[in-house]
């Protein structure tokens, strides 16, 4: 089946410890897309990626990173310069960013949790 | 700039009951795409609609319907005979060249739907 998969789906991480989220998608999209989403929040943009081996930075990049070596994988790293990384994230992809109509697909989510 | 209101933040329901979820958008842009996502508790945004800045004639699925009016730049959402299964967040997003083809999400509306 096409679609996107996030691992793992629950994630604990001890205060100072970077941590990588995983995203792959099997749709053969150019575009894919980080958000973080707090309790009862809307989605907030992170890092986006156009095309493989490049990425741009989003609404709330600071304390993030990510890289893009292939197309079908973003993973993306809470570093330890996050301050309040506890959050729900998730991964979505879109056929490519250059046209409007730019429905993206979402993952399943990961939700971090910082003890 | 564009912008997505859902002055909406929570709205409870009997089973049965017809439901509007208000969506209000801004743009400078003549072309733009307006979408409806439902997140289900378990957290993946779905995908509902999508609708263009030019085709403004309602839209009815099953019993979901949407209603396109460019003169309040309003893209509500109504859910008929709601059912417990409907209780989820809605999100309203909008998509235009300004923004560079990325989504532009309003902060959602939280619908819960009791037996």
């Amino acid at each position: 089946d096409g679609g996107i998969t996030q691992s793992p789906k629950y994630l604990f991480r001890k205060e100072g410890q970077n941590v990588t989220l995983s995203c792959e998608q099997n749709l053969n999209h150019d575009a894919m897309y980080w958000y973080r989403q707090d309790p009862g929040q809307g989605l907030r943009l992170i890092y986006y990626s156009q095309i493989v081996n490049d990425f741009q930075k989003g609404d709330i990049a600071e304390g993030y990173s990510v890289s893009r070596e292939k197309k079908e994988s973003f993973p993306l790293t809470v570093t330890s310069a996050q301050k309040n990384p506890t959050a729900f994230y998730l991964c979505a992809s879109s056929i490519q960013l250059a046209v409007v109509y730019n429905e993206q697909f979402f993952g399943p989510g990961t939700r971090l949790t910082v003890l | 700039a564009q912008k997505v209101t859902q002055a909406q933040t929570e709205i409870s329901v009997v089973e049965k009951e017809d439901v509007t979820l208000d969506c209000v958008y801004e743009t400078r842009d003549t072309t733009y795409y307006l979408f409806w996502y439902k997140q289900p508790p378990s957290g993946e945004l779905v995908f509902l609609i999508r609708r263009n800045s030019f085709d403004e004639q309602n839209e009815i699925s099953g019993r979901y319907s949407w209603n396109f009016q460019k003169s309040t730049s309003s893209f509500n959402f109504t859910i008929t005979a709601s059912q417990v299964v409907d209780s989820a967040v809605y999100f309203c997003a909008l998509s235009d060249e300004g923004a560079g083809n990325m989504l532009t999400f309003g902060g959602g509306t939280r619908l819960m739907v009791k037996p």
